[in-house]
């Protein structure tokens, strides 16, 4: 089974401070990707990576930054926290789709729910 | 980027058929429709993919309609197991994801 596994499931932090939040596969997945959940409004992308050092922004970047420097991690960083980016924090991986289908499964993590005081 | 709609929240018994749909008036000819499941602190999982008319795996069918604005999540004979968030996701590639806002269905006796 794919397992993806995230550092913490819960994590309180002040505002100003800055946050790491790592994330780590385990079935040699190209892309990796950062969600935030919100309730009402469902899922939304912060940032995808397709390959090592590689990164492209998703809908919601600002405020956030990523690092892969490995293909089996990838870490979410929010530089400097504020109490809007209190949510939870979704990692998934997925394989690069040998199909015409635009994306192979997604497989994710249980969560980090994040509180920013 | 595709825009979904889906109704905030359903309600049905044991053993009845549910129908989840999902509106995307804009989506591109190239993006796949996608829908997940997700139960209480767990993140969601893989349901069932198409791009148009009707998939059937062992767990659902997903019905799209030739203009592919829609897409139906049908889940056959429900049990409360299936109570959980299902999410429906039109898939352009790479950072191009557009996940619904969910709807929760709640399964009774």
């Amino acid at each position: 089974d794919v397992k993806v596994t995230q550092s913490s499931r819960y994590l309180v932090k002040r505002t100003g401070e800055k946050v790491f939040l790592e994330c780590v596969q385990d079935m040699d997945h190209e892309n990796m990707f950062w969600y935030r959940q919100d309730p009402g409004l469902g899922l939304r992308l912060i940032y995808f990576s397709y390959d090592v050092k590689m990164k492209e922004k998703g809908d919601i970047p600002e405020g956030y930054s990523v690092s892969r420097e490995k293909k089996e991690r990838f870490s979410l960083i929010l530089e400097s926290a504020s109490t809007n980016q209190t949510s939870m924090y979704l990692c998934a991986s997925s394989s690069r789709s040998g199909t015409a289908r635009p994306t192979d499964t997604q497989y994710f993590g249980p969560g980090t729910r994040l509180t920013v005081l | 980027l595709a825009k979904t709609t889906q109704p905030i929240s359903m309600d049905s018994y044991e053993g009845q058929e549910v129908n989840i749909t999902c509106s995307h008036n804009n989506i591109a000819t190239n993006d796949y429709i996608t829908w997940y499941q997700q139960f209480p602190s767990q993140g969601p999982r893989f349901i069932i993919q198409g791009y148009k008319t009707k998939v059937t795996n062992e767990v659902a069918s997903l019905f799209i309609p030739a203009d592919r604005k829609s897409s139906t999540l049908s889940l056959p004979r429900v049990s409360l197991s299936d109570t959980a968030v299902y999410y429906c996701l039109i898939e352009g590639g790479g950072n191009k994801l557009t996940f619904g806002t969910g709807t929760q269905l709640k399964v009774e006796l």
